[in-house]
Protein backbone atom coordinates (compact mmCIF):
# COMPACT_ATOMS: atom_id res chain seq x y z
CA UNK A 1 0.00 0.00 0.00
CA UNK A 2 0.77 3.72 0.22
CA UNK A 3 1.55 6.53 2.59
CA UNK A 4 1.95 9.44 2.57
CA UNK A 5 3.12 12.54 5.25
CA UNK A 6 3.04 15.84 5.10
CA UNK A 7 2.78 18.92 7.58
CA UNK A 8 -0.94 19.74 8.10
CA UNK A 9 -0.50 23.74 8.53
CA UNK A 10 2.19 26.19 7.06
CA UNK A 11 1.66 29.81 8.09
CA UNK A 12 3.88 32.09 6.19
CA UNK A 13 4.12 35.86 5.57
CA UNK A 14 3.62 37.63 2.09
CA UNK A 15 6.90 37.64 0.23
CA UNK A 16 8.31 34.61 1.66
CA UNK A 17 9.51 31.44 1.05
CA UNK A 18 7.41 28.09 2.18
CA UNK A 19 8.84 24.71 1.77
CA UNK A 20 6.01 21.56 1.99
CA UNK A 21 7.79 18.49 2.87
CA UNK A 22 6.17 14.90 1.88
CA UNK A 23 7.23 12.11 2.89
CA UNK A 24 6.00 8.32 1.32
CA UNK A 25 5.90 5.07 1.67
CA UNK A 26 4.84 2.68 -1.40
CA UNK A 27 5.21 -0.50 -2.62
CA UNK A 28 4.96 0.76 -6.45
CA UNK A 29 6.68 4.06 -7.42
CA UNK A 30 6.54 6.02 -10.82
CA UNK A 31 6.44 9.50 -9.17
CA UNK A 32 5.39 12.46 -7.05
CA UNK A 33 3.06 15.12 -7.78
CA UNK A 34 1.79 18.09 -6.30
CA UNK A 35 -2.00 19.17 -6.44
CA UNK A 36 -2.98 22.77 -5.09
CA UNK A 37 -6.81 23.51 -4.00
CA UNK A 38 -8.68 26.60 -3.16
CA UNK A 39 -11.23 26.20 -0.49
CA UNK A 40 -14.45 25.01 -2.22
CA UNK A 41 -12.58 23.91 -5.59
CA UNK A 42 -11.03 21.47 -7.37
CA UNK A 43 -7.45 20.43 -6.81
CA UNK A 44 -5.22 21.63 -9.78
CA UNK A 45 -1.56 20.56 -11.11
CA UNK A 46 1.26 21.65 -9.99
CA UNK A 47 4.32 19.87 -10.65
CA UNK A 48 5.63 16.26 -11.52
CA UNK A 49 9.02 14.49 -10.67
CA UNK A 50 9.97 11.21 -11.84
CA UNK A 51 13.73 11.73 -11.64
CA UNK A 52 15.67 13.28 -8.61
CA UNK A 53 16.61 16.92 -8.56
CA UNK A 54 14.39 19.92 -8.72
CA UNK A 55 11.67 20.81 -11.60
CA UNK A 56 11.14 24.93 -11.74
CA UNK A 57 7.88 26.49 -12.87
CA UNK A 58 7.67 30.08 -12.11
CA UNK A 59 7.83 30.65 -8.52
CA UNK A 60 6.94 27.05 -7.75
CA UNK A 61 9.20 24.44 -7.33
CA UNK A 62 9.09 20.82 -6.74
CA UNK A 63 12.42 18.42 -5.47
CA UNK A 64 12.32 14.58 -5.29
CA UNK A 65 14.72 12.42 -4.00
CA UNK A 66 13.66 8.43 -4.53
CA UNK A 67 16.57 7.06 -2.70
CA UNK A 68 14.95 9.30 1.14
CA UNK A 69 11.47 8.53 -0.46
CA UNK A 70 11.43 12.32 0.04
CA UNK A 71 10.11 15.15 -1.82
CA UNK A 72 8.97 18.66 -1.05
CA UNK A 73 7.15 21.87 -2.93
CA UNK A 74 9.22 25.11 -2.58
CA UNK A 75 7.01 28.72 -3.38
CA UNK A 76 8.51 31.78 -3.36
CA UNK A 77 7.74 35.36 -3.39
CA UNK A 78 4.76 33.91 -1.77
CA UNK A 79 1.14 35.91 -2.21
CA UNK A 80 -2.13 35.97 -0.71
CA UNK A 81 -3.64 34.11 -3.61
CA UNK A 82 -1.06 30.80 -2.60
CA UNK A 83 -3.31 30.82 0.43
CA UNK A 84 -4.59 26.88 -0.33
CA UNK A 85 -4.23 23.09 0.47
CA UNK A 86 -1.43 21.62 -1.03
CA UNK A 87 -1.43 17.68 -1.39
CA UNK A 88 1.58 15.56 -2.59
CA UNK A 89 0.20 12.12 -4.53
CA UNK A 90 2.58 9.01 -5.36
CA UNK A 91 2.20 8.27 -8.79
CA UNK A 92 1.71 4.27 -9.25
CA UNK A 93 1.10 1.94 -11.69
CA UNK A 94 -1.83 2.81 -14.30
CA UNK A 95 -1.52 6.55 -13.58
CA UNK A 96 -2.91 5.64 -10.27
CA UNK A 97 -2.45 9.04 -7.80
CA UNK A 98 -2.21 8.06 -3.93
CA UNK A 99 -3.35 11.36 -2.31
CA UNK A 100 -1.35 13.00 0.91
CA UNK A 101 -3.81 14.56 3.86
CA UNK A 102 -2.94 17.74 2.56
CA UNK A 103 -1.13 20.92 4.06
CA UNK A 104 -3.10 23.87 4.61
CA UNK A 105 -0.96 27.21 3.61
CA UNK A 106 -2.05 30.01 4.95
CA UNK A 107 -0.55 33.67 3.49
CA UNK A 108 -0.58 36.70 6.00
CA UNK A 109 0.15 40.25 5.21
CA UNK B 1 -11.91 24.15 -24.68
CA UNK B 2 -14.27 22.44 -22.16
CA UNK B 3 -12.89 21.40 -19.40
CA UNK B 4 -14.33 18.44 -16.84
CA UNK B 5 -17.61 18.56 -16.55
CA UNK B 6 -19.53 17.11 -13.33
CA UNK B 7 -23.56 16.88 -12.47
CA UNK B 8 -25.10 17.87 -10.69
CA UNK B 9 -23.00 20.15 -8.74
CA UNK B 10 -24.75 20.23 -5.49
CA UNK B 11 -26.99 16.99 -4.70
CA UNK B 12 -29.51 16.55 -0.88
CA UNK B 13 -31.32 13.27 -0.92
CA UNK B 14 -32.33 11.37 2.02
CA UNK B 15 -30.66 8.02 3.59
CA UNK B 16 -32.22 5.00 1.43
CA UNK B 17 -32.51 6.73 -2.14
CA UNK B 18 -30.13 6.02 -4.62
CA UNK B 19 -27.97 8.74 -6.32
CA UNK B 20 -26.26 9.11 -9.57
CA UNK B 21 -23.24 11.36 -10.30
CA UNK B 22 -22.19 12.47 -13.85
CA UNK B 23 -18.60 12.85 -15.93
CA UNK B 24 -17.71 13.84 -18.95
CA UNK B 25 -13.90 13.91 -19.06
CA UNK B 26 -12.09 16.14 -21.45
CA UNK B 27 -12.22 14.87 -25.22
CA UNK B 28 -9.18 12.80 -26.44
CA UNK B 29 -8.38 11.78 -22.86
CA UNK B 30 -8.54 8.12 -22.41
CA UNK B 31 -8.54 7.69 -18.22
CA UNK B 32 -10.88 8.45 -16.16
CA UNK B 33 -10.78 8.58 -12.16
CA UNK B 34 -13.93 8.95 -9.37
CA UNK B 35 -12.41 10.40 -6.36
CA UNK B 36 -14.11 10.66 -2.94
CA UNK B 37 -13.00 14.02 -0.22
CA UNK B 38 -13.94 14.31 3.07
CA UNK B 39 -12.31 16.16 5.86
CA UNK B 40 -11.73 12.28 7.91
CA UNK B 41 -10.38 10.72 5.44
CA UNK B 42 -8.80 13.05 2.72
CA UNK B 43 -8.91 12.34 -0.90
CA UNK B 44 -9.66 8.97 -2.10
CA UNK B 45 -9.50 7.04 -5.62
CA UNK B 46 -12.48 5.18 -5.56
CA UNK B 47 -11.59 3.59 -9.03
CA UNK B 48 -10.31 4.53 -12.56
CA UNK B 49 -10.79 3.57 -16.26
CA UNK B 50 -8.77 3.38 -19.04
CA UNK B 51 -10.14 3.41 -22.54
CA UNK B 52 -13.59 2.73 -21.01
CA UNK B 53 -12.75 -0.50 -18.94
CA UNK B 54 -12.66 -0.57 -14.81
CA UNK B 55 -9.07 -1.27 -14.15
CA UNK B 56 -9.06 -0.76 -10.09
CA UNK B 57 -11.82 -0.47 -8.34
CA UNK B 58 -10.41 -1.65 -4.95
CA UNK B 59 -11.04 2.03 -3.48
CA UNK B 60 -14.70 1.41 -4.09
CA UNK B 61 -15.81 1.44 -0.61
CA UNK B 62 -19.01 -1.84 -0.61
CA UNK B 63 -21.29 -2.77 -2.60
CA UNK B 64 -23.69 -0.10 -2.91
CA UNK B 65 -21.05 1.76 -5.19
CA UNK B 66 -21.25 1.52 -8.49
CA UNK B 67 -19.46 2.90 -11.77
CA UNK B 68 -19.79 2.82 -15.17
CA UNK B 69 -18.29 4.34 -18.38
CA UNK B 70 -20.25 3.48 -21.52
CA UNK B 71 -18.64 5.15 -23.62
CA UNK B 72 -15.32 7.91 -24.00
CA UNK B 73 -17.52 10.54 -23.36
CA UNK B 74 -19.63 9.56 -20.14
CA UNK B 75 -19.19 7.89 -16.46
CA UNK B 76 -21.40 7.41 -13.41
CA UNK B 77 -21.20 6.99 -10.49
CA UNK B 78 -23.94 5.38 -8.42
CA UNK B 79 -24.67 5.08 -4.71
CA UNK B 80 -28.47 2.73 -3.91
CA UNK B 81 -28.77 2.94 -1.20
CA UNK B 82 -27.10 5.75 0.32
CA UNK B 83 -26.26 6.54 3.70
CA UNK B 84 -25.98 9.79 5.67
CA UNK B 85 -22.18 8.71 5.68
CA UNK B 86 -21.65 9.05 1.80
CA UNK B 87 -21.76 12.62 2.46
CA UNK B 88 -18.55 13.97 0.62
CA UNK B 89 -17.26 15.50 -2.23
CA UNK B 90 -17.26 13.69 -5.50
CA UNK B 91 -14.51 14.67 -8.07
CA UNK B 92 -14.12 13.05 -11.27
CA UNK B 93 -11.01 13.54 -13.26
CA UNK B 94 -9.34 12.51 -16.58
CA UNK B 95 -6.06 12.22 -17.95
CA UNK B 96 -4.27 11.52 -21.49
CA UNK B 97 -2.34 8.18 -20.71
CA UNK B 98 0.76 8.77 -22.89
CA UNK B 99 0.52 12.83 -22.50
CA UNK B 100 2.10 14.20 -19.52
CA UNK B 101 1.49 13.27 -16.06
CA UNK B 102 -1.34 15.94 -14.72
CA UNK B 103 -4.89 14.86 -13.94
CA UNK B 104 -7.45 17.18 -14.69
CA UNK B 105 -10.09 17.49 -11.79
CA UNK B 106 -13.78 18.60 -12.57
CA UNK B 107 -15.39 21.04 -10.56
CA UNK B 108 -16.84 18.48 -8.20
CA UNK B 109 -20.30 17.13 -6.87
CA UNK B 110 -21.29 17.87 -3.01
CA UNK B 111 -23.32 15.31 -1.85
CA UNK B 112 -24.84 15.33 1.43
CA UNK B 113 -27.27 12.39 2.40
CA UNK B 114 -29.99 13.31 5.43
Amino acid sequence: GQSLEQPSEVTAVEGAIVQINCTYQTSGFYGLSWYQQHDGGAPTFLSYNALDGLEETGRFSSFLSRSDSYGYLLLQELQMKDSASYFCAVKGGGNKLTFGTGTQLKVEL
Amino acid sequence: DAGVIQSPRHEVTEMGQEVTLRCKPISGHNSLFWYRQTMMRGLELLIYFNNNVPIDDSGMPEDRFSAKMPNASFSTLKIQPSEPRDSAVYFCASSFDTGGDEQYFGPGTRLTVT
